[in-house]
């Protein structure tokens, strides 16, 4: 089955720099990467999705780029704030209707 | 906007005693899912529901669990007779199962203390 790995397990970063989170994934199936941003104690929210016919998204601050060659993704985080800090999670999965395969998530802090 | 809602948000069991935990989904949602997330780890498929059956479960969901959709707009997941080990955040989720439309919604968690 689908396995995702996720990098790095922290992140530190200075408020106004970049943050960036790599994920891969080995089943070539996958064609929907969601990512998800989680608080302490709250549910997981869903801040960006890429689909496998696309290379790249953006949303504002936060983009999205899949390399389906070499089946990894990245979530980068430009101009960071202190509310950015988090936990984010990546996840792949077949399409609508079907599960969720979460990496194992990135804590992200970001210094005032 | 309308939101997956869950019920109880804490629930504290004795260990052997059965538990339901309560979802509502999101009213034109299709597809619904039950995830678990032990303290400080990733978030576990447990099982995906769909047209009143089980769809696809995970090794996690053995015999001890089950779901049910009683009335149409619940969602419920039970489980018989909890383990320590079952002490974790679960969640909820929901989507409306058409192509392009992948975005799964989750509730806000209901966490089970197992003593």
């Amino acid at each position: 089955g689908e396995n995702v790995e996720q990098h790095p397990s922290t992140l530190s970063v200075q408020e106004g720099d970049s943050a960036v989170i790599k994920c891969t994934y080995s089943d070539s199936a996958s064609n929907y990467f969601p990512w998800y941003k989680q608080e302490l104690g709250k549910r997981p929210q869903l801040i960006i999705d890429i689909r496998s016919n696309v290379g790249e998204k953006k949303d504002q601050r936060i983009a999205v780029t899949l390399n389906k060659t070499a089946k990894h993704f990245s979530l980068h985080i430009t101009e960071t704030q202190p509310e950015d800090s988090a936990v984010y999670f990546c996840a792949a999965s077949l399409e609508y209707g079907n599960k969720l395969v979460f990496g194992a998530g990135t804590i992200l802090r970001v210094k005032s | 906007e309308p939101e997956v809602t869950q019920t109880p948000s804490h629930q504290v069991t004795q260990m052997g005693q059965e538990v339901i935990l309560r979802c509502v989904p999101i009213s034109n949602h299709l597809y619904f899912y039950w995830y678990r997330q032990i303290l400080g780890q990733k978030v576990e498929f447990l099982v995906s529901f769909y047209n009143n059956e089980i769809s696809e479960k995970s090794e996690i969901f053995d015999d001890q669990f089950s779901v049910e959709r009683p009335d149409g707009s619940n969602f419920t997941l039970k489980i018989r007779s909890t383990k320590l080990e079952d002490s974790a955040m679960y969640f909820c989720a929901g989507d409306l199962g058409t192509e392009q439309v992948d975005t799964q919604y989750f509730g806000p968690g209901t966490r089970l203390t197992v003593l």
